[in-house]
């Protein structure tokens, strides 16, 4: 069946570094891929998404590429901030359902 | 334009009692699917409601179950609750059913079994 694989975490980082989390999936057909980030105690919010291969979702300085050579969709950030502290879900929208990845917890540090 | 509302945020519950749970959409919107949030599974879809039809069920025992009014208000009852059934339950809407909908959530009910 469909899935979705995403780096474990957490990802630890100092400001203004360099983000990337990986992001590959497996799916039948051509899905939707989205990114969701869920802040401490609150529910998920959609950072970006990605309909078709080749299309690049971005948002808030966070982008990613929906690659269907590589099957991936990994989402970076230039320059990230304390406040991006979250966790992180890749996911993708196949047969009338999301389905998650594990989530990735990153930790910024000032 | 508000939000996904979810009601109530947190609940505690013994074994063996049921519970229900209720989500408003997004004005205008008319898909509501939930998903259960917990450590050791992560993020898991249970059901979608579309026109007050269940279009899609995940891979929960019956105990779990769900239906949509004509105002697109959704309520997801679980009755004869077990200690695993502790986790975050969200609802998220989107205005119709479809691959590239996008779904918004609501902020989540805490349900604690003891």
């Amino acid at each position: 069946g469909d899935s979705v694989t995403q780096m474990e975490g957490p990802v630890t980082l100092s400001e203004e570094a360099f983000l990337t989390i990986n992001c590959t999936y497996t799916a039948t057909g051509y899905p939707s891929l989205f990114w969701y980030v869920q802040y401490p105690g609150e529910g998920l919010q959609l950072l970006l998404k990605a309909t078709k291969a080749d299309d690049k979702g971005s948002n808030k300085g966070f982008e990613a590429t929906y690659r269907k050579e590589t099957t991936s969709f990994h989402l970076e950030k230039g320059s990230v901030q304390v406040s991006d502290s979250a966790v992180y879900f890749c996911a993708l929208y196949n047969t009338d359902k999301l389905i998650f990845g594990t989530g990735t917890r990153l930790q910024v540090f000032p | 334009k508000a939000g996904v509302t979810q009601t109530p945020r947190y609940l505690i519950k013994t074994r063996g009692q049921q519970v229900t749970l209720s989500c408003s959409p997004i004005s205008g919107h008319r898909s509501v699917s939930w998903y259960q949030q917990t450590p050791g599974q992560g993020l898991q879809f249970l059901f979608e409601y579309f026109s007050e039809t269940q279009r899609n069920k995940g891979n929960f025992p019956g105990r779990f179950s769900g239906r949509q009014f004509s105002n697109s208000r959704s309520e997801m009852n679980v009755s004869t609750l077990e200690l695993g059934d502790s986790a975050l339950y969200l609802c998220a809407s989107s205005l119709k059913q479809g691959a590239t909908d996008t779904q918004y959530f609501g902020p989540g009910t805490r349900l604690t079994v003891l």
